[in-house]
This record gives C-alpha cells, structure tokens and sequence, in this order.
C-alpha cells in the first residue's frame, strides 16, 4: 500500500529558529495536507494542498506541493513555545476518503 | 473548537466489556469517520461513512462495530476488546468525501 515518509521525526529547536520539516512517498498524489496535534487534541489542519507546486502560507506556516507529487514540505519561521506539538503530513487520492498520514514529526521548543 | 464532538474522552474497560463512543459533528458535512491512532503509528483509517452508508471498512475486526444513524451522529460499538486495542480513537467529517478532514479531540481507550 501507499507509504509517506516523513522526516525528522522529532526536534528540538530553540524559540525564535525556523524549522522544515518533509514528507516523500513512492507514490503520486493529487492533494497533501499538514496538520497538527497537540496533547490530548485531534489533528488540527494547518494547510491544505491541491496542485503540483503550489506554495501556500498560513501565518509563520508555509508548505509547497512538490513538482512530482510524490513530496510535500512544511516550514514554521520564528518558532514559538505554541508551535509545540506532533505535525503529520497526509497525501490524498481521489479525495479525503483515501488519505494516508506520515508518522508525524514531534516538535520540541526550548524557551 | 472543530465542530466535531467525542464522547467519552477517556474510556477503560475490561475485555468483557460492552461500551460504544459517540461522535457529533455540528458541521453540516456528510462523510464521517473512525480512525485509531496508536502510539509511533501513522493513524489507521477503519471506516468510511457518506450520506449515512459505509462506504469504507479497512479490515477492521467485527469487535468493532460502527453505526451512523444519521449525518450528523457516529457510533462506534466495541465488544470484547484486547489489550491491544487501547489507542486513541478519533472521529472526523468532512462536506463531502473529497473534502479535507476536520477531527474530534478523540476518546482515549484503555482496555485491560
């Protein structure tokens, strides 16, 4: 089955640094999204991506939508201590129903 | 605050137990979902409602049993579970089945 492979898998930053962070698949996908969970929450979503290289930015968040459309990353600039929590990646085919989410990256910030 | 709302936040139960957890979405969409999250595992769809019918069933065991007696309401039915099922169980809903994703804060499982 389809696989994403996101990386790193955790960090730790300090307040104020920027961090990236990816995922890659074997395989093509028509939508990928990043979302973000804090303890005890649901994954909230953060961006959503529907074309191949569309760059999108929400606040100190910006993710691009790889060229291939087998690879998606996310960027926060200027971290801050409320950017702390488990970002997962997910790829989508035909829509919601089919999403497949990476691993998450746990994000760690020392104040 | 998601529009998506789960009932209880925190379950235990013994593995002859019978318990079911709810999920209300106040978003007027019409696909639902169950998805387990166990920890250092990618969340693992287990079924797909649209327009109340299951549209998805991710090989999922029949101990688990899901119910969607309308858009707006899904149940999930859990009988004689293992030790191995506590996780994180999320519910979300989207508009429709090729919209993005809105999730629950999820019930917390413990099965012992």
């Amino acid at each position: 089955g389809q696989q994403l492979n996101q990386s790193p898998q955790s960090m730790f930053i300090q307040e104020g640094e920027d961090v990236s962070m990816n995922c890659t698949s074997s395989s093509i996908f028509n939508t990928w999204l990043w979302y973000k969970q804090e303890p005890g929450e649901g994954p909230v979503l953060l961006i959503a991506l529907y074309k191949a290289g569309e760059l999108t930015s929400n606040g100190r968040l910006t993710a691009q939508f790889g060229i291939t459309r087998k690879d998606s990353f996310l960027n926060i600039s200027a971290s801050i201590p409320s950017d702390v929590g488990i970002y997962f990646c997910a790829g989508g085919i035909q829509g919601a129903q089919k999403l497949v989410f990476g691993q998450g990256t746990r994000l760690t910030i020392n104040p | 605050e998601t529009g998506v709302t789960q009932t209880p936040r925190h379950l235990v139960m013994g593995m002859t137990n019978k318990k079911s957890l709810k999920c209300e979405q106040h978003l007027g969409h019409n696909a639902m979902y169950w998805y387990k999250q166990s920890a250092k595992k990618p969340l693992e769809l287990m079924f797909v409602y649209n327009f109340k019918e299951q549209t998805e069933n991710n090989s999922v065991p029949s101990r688990f049993s899901p119910e969607c007696p309308n858009s707006s309401h899904l149940f999930l039915h859990l009988h004689t579970l293992q030790p191995e099922d506590s996780a994180l169980y999320l519910c979300a809903s989207s508009r429709t089945e090729n919209e993005k994703l809105f999730f629950g804060s999820g019930t917390q499982l413990s099965v012992l």
